[in-house]
Order: C-alpha cells, then structure tokens, then sequence
C-alpha cells in the first residue's frame, strides 16, 4: 500500500491569513496528483489534477505546486476566508488504471 | 443535473447480516469506486470497476463484494464476514477516455451496527 502523507493534520487560521499544506507520495512509479476539497456535509469537489514536474496550477485564490522528483506537492490559499473551511484531500495515482491512494488530509479551519 | 446518487444515506445494520449500498451516476463514466473513512483515516479503496462486468479489488475488500452489470450502478455489499462495518462510505466515478480526469463523489452512506 502507498504511503501518501498530508501536513499538518489540521490548521486553524484568520480570516485574511495566508496559509499553505504538503503532500508527500512517493516518487517512483507517478502518474498524477490530485487535489479535493470536501466541505462538511458535503461531497469532495475536485480542485487540480497535476501531472508534469514543476505544474503550477491556481483556481482563484487556491493554487497548487508539484515536484515530482522530490515527492512533493505543496496547496496555497490566499487572503482566507471562512468559507475556505474545510479538510483538503491529496490523492495519487500510479499507472494506467485509474484507481486513486488518498491521503489522511488537512482539516483547515477559517475564523473570523 | 448529472451526478452520482448514493442511498440510503444511513444505514443500520444487525450483527450477522447482508447489507447493500446503492451508487447510481447518470454522468456516463466508465469507471466507479467504493471507498471507506474511519475517523482519523484517509479514503480507503475497497473496490473499482473500469468497465462494465469487469471490476478489481481494492487495499481493502476483505469482507466486502460488488457487481457492475450496467453502466450506471455499482451497489457495494457489506457482507457479514466484514468484521467492523461501521464506517462512511463514499462512491465516485471518473471518465476513463482521458488520462488525467478528477473523480467525482456521492454524498455517503454512513453504515451503524446495531
């Protein structure tokens, strides 16, 4: 079984405070990284797929690095606000097939 | 509007029965996957399907089994050999045509043992 681990376990923040998480996967064998947001009572909500070392990829305020060489994948929010309350989920993937090795994720919680 | 519909939403279930969890998506995926969180753990695969009539266990599918007979459904049995059930179960599908396409989730059922 893949070992893919998230950082910190959770985060409690301001409104307004700029804040960031890590994935690490391992390196071998990647195929690609993605990224959800699940939001209580919610369904998890796709944010990036990253495939290429050194993708970059923002979604608003939300935006996504990945090293693939170093097994790594960092997310950023910008200015945060309550609404950006949630756990954030990374997941790989390893080949062909399509099946995804979720991490444990990070619980972000945004206060006024 | 397209999207994956997962019933019942909680589900109770006695010592030493058969339950089944229904996943229906009307997005036209190929592929669909079960998987479980326990408190304090990631996402956990118990099993995917790729194609109709054709699906792979996943890290966890001791005590489980599933069925793929149409494209649309994928209902997942919790059968009485799975010795700790309680759990949140979340199913989702993907469109396997392109290489690099997110999953897209239900809402959960959420399974007690009485």
């Amino acid at each position: 079984i893949l070992n893919v681990e998230q950082s910190p376990q959770s985060l409690h923040v301001q409104e307004g405070d700029s804040t960031n998480f890590t994935c690490s996967f391992p390196s071998s064998n990647f195929y690609a990284l993605h990224w959800y947001r699940w939001e209580t009572a919610k369904s998890p909500e796709a944010l990036f797929v990253m495939t290429l070392n050194g993708d970059e990829k923002k979604k608003g305020r939300i935006s996504a690095t990945l090293n693939t060489k170093e097994g790594y994948s960092y997310l950023y929010i910008k200015g945060s606000q309550p609404e950006d309350s949630a756990t954030y989920l990374c997941a790989l993937r390893t080949g062909t097939a399509s099946k995804l090795t979720f991490g444990t994720g990070t619980r972000l919680q945004v206060t006024l | 509007d397209g999207g994956i519909t997962q019933s019942p939403k909680y589900l109770f279930r006695k010592e030493g029965q058969n339950v089944t969890l229904s996943c229906e998506q009307n997005l036209n995926h190929d592929a669909m996957y079960w998987y479980r969180q326990d408190p304090g753990q990631g996402l956990r695969l118990i099993y995917y399907s790729q194609i109709v009539n054709d699906f792979q266990k996943g890290d966890i599918a001791e005590g489980y089994s599933v069925s793929r007979e149409k494209k649309e459904s994928f209902p997942l049995t919790v059968t009485s050999a799975q010795k700790n059930p309680t759990a949140f179960y979340l199913c989702a599908s993907t469109e396997t045509g392109g290489a690099y396409q997110p999953q897209h989730f239900g809402d959960g059922t959420r399974l007690s043992i009485l």
